[in-house]
């Protein structure tokens, strides 16, 4: 069966300092994989979508970044935080577009 | 940009009591998902419809896409503490690149005992 894994699951950090989370998809091939942030408990806004390695596509102008350097591995980057990076980040995959998303757990970020 | 609005934003019941929740939009989906989110976890899919005037059933929820596969309801019987939580739909466009998903902003439910 197929499993996402993203860490960390909480992480503080100071404005100004580097930002690099991590996700991993199990079980599958050529996923559809995506990043997305939600605010305080409400809906989804997304950030980065990828369809295979090293393709990535950006939603929204913002001070972060995405890569794909396997087929099963997405990383959210930023060189430098910003208090309005705060968020629960939220990756996600899909085999195809016609299915609903798989997600992870969630990293909660806070920036100081 | 598609846009779904999901009402009512807040809901408060008491166990046992049925309620429906709604997600409408002026766009047309492929497909639209229902998820449930509890705090601090990511969301967990429920149902996926994608034929206009769908019903499907899972245990006490029942899903309904609108004829016009612009709307979706979600119709809860007897509502439990264990339903409580975040509500989201979320809507594929026809012509969405990779099949990015349009999510509302979700329906809080709280179940009390």
């Amino acid at each position: 069966s197929q499993t996402i894994h993203q860490w960390p699951a909480t992480l503080v950090q100071p404005v100004g300092s580097p930002l690099s989370l991590e996700c991993t998809v199990e079980g599958t091939s050529n996923p559809n994989l995506y990043w997305y942030r939600q605010a305080a408990g409400r809906g989804l806004q997304l950030l980065f979508y990828s369809v295979g390695i090293g393709q990535i596509s950006s939603e929204v102008p913002q001070n972060l970044s995405a890569s794909r350097p396997q087929d099963r591995q997405f990383i959210l980057s930023s060189k430098k935080l910003l208090l309005s990076d705060s968020g629960f980040y939220l990756c996600a995959w899909r085999a195809t577009p016609a299915l609903g998303y798989t997600f992870g757990s969630g990293t909660r970020l806070t920036v100081v | 940009t598609q846009l779904l609005e999901q009402s009512p934003q807040f809901l408060s019941i008491q166990e046992g009591e049925n309620l429906t929740v709604y997600c409408n939009s002026s766009s047309v989906f492929s497909s639209l998902q229902w998820y449930r989110q509890e705090p601090g976890e990511g969301p967990v899919l429920l149902v996926t419809v994608v034929t206009g005037g769908e019903v499907k059933k899972l245990k006490r929820l029942t899903f309904q896409f609108g004829d016009a596969r612009k709307d979706s309801s979600l119709h809860i019987t007897a509502a439990q503490t264990g339903d409580t939580g975040l509500y989201l739909c979320a809507g594929t466009s026809p012509e969405t690149n990779a099949g990015k998903s349009t999510f509302g902003d979700g329906t809080t439910l709280t179940v009390k005992p």
